[in-house]
């Protein structure tokens, strides 16, 4: 089984709100990662927790705030978002330097 | 620093024929190599890969074989079908302390015509 899940599925939300993306693997990975896809183009990686602890963050304004709540759970906390940050959010795992992606999360900011 | 160049889309073809998607490659090192597809509103789904020269990553009919001494993933389908199309990445993978970092090519959008 190589499935990461995420929820919701999309999300619309105003500037002024604050929201959470969820995402979730039970292949007992330990490194989980935040990516964000724009239209036509390559994801952009955002956030990398290895064995639970933040280990890279890619310069992402602090508006958009990571936390692992343990080895299976990733979640990304949105709060007073641009319209410039509609995009699609991706999750992933890794093992042994292979990443698995789930179906992401499509976020509309008005 | 580590690169991906993928050929550039979008590419059409008709059902069955033959797809090649050229992809090269800079980086230190030994690098994985990776092809991903992403359909549409989907996210991305692992199709192959290959971890050192020589290997041939194979799924669904599309081969891709990791060559050093050209610093190339092609990726090949001998007959596609409209089904396949999609956006393709090819990306390579360096494993950190931190997890692994993937650096991917721009994508390659392909349509099958019926």
């Amino acid at each position: 089984d190589t499935e990461v899940t995420q929820t919701p599925k999309h999300l619309v939300m105003g500037m002024t709100n604050k929201k959470s993306l969820k995402c979730e693997q039970h292949m007992g990975h330990r490194a989980m990662y935040w990516y964000k896809q724009k239209a036509k183009k390559p994801p952009e990686l955002m956030f990398v927790y290895s064995y639970e602890k933040l280990s890279i963050n890619e310069s992402v304004p602090s508006r958009f705030s990571p936390e692992c709540p343990n080895s299976s759970l990733l979640n990304l906390h949105l709060h007073a978002l641009q319209p410039e940050d509609s995009a699609l959010y991706l999750c992933a795992s890794s093992q042994a330097g292979t990443q698995y992606f789930g179906p992401g999360t499509r976020l509309l900011v008005l | 620093g580590n690169s991906v160049t993928q050929m550039e889309g979008p590419v059409t073809l008709s059902e069955e024929a033959f797809l090649t998607i050229n992809c090269t490659y800079t980086a230190t090192g030994y690098p994985s190599l990776f092809w991903y597809v992403q359909y549409p509103g989907e996210g991305l789904q692992l199709l192959l890969k290959a971890t050192k020269a020589d290997d041939k990553g194979s799924n669904k009919g599309f081969e891709a074989t990791y060559r050093k001494e050209t610093t190339s993933f092609h990726l090949e389908k001998g007959s596609v079908q409209v089904s396949d199309s999609a956006v393709y990445f090819c990306a390579l993978s360096q494993i950190e302390t931190s997890g692994s970092r993937l650096t991917f090519g721009e994508g390659t959008q392909l349509t099958v015509n019926p």
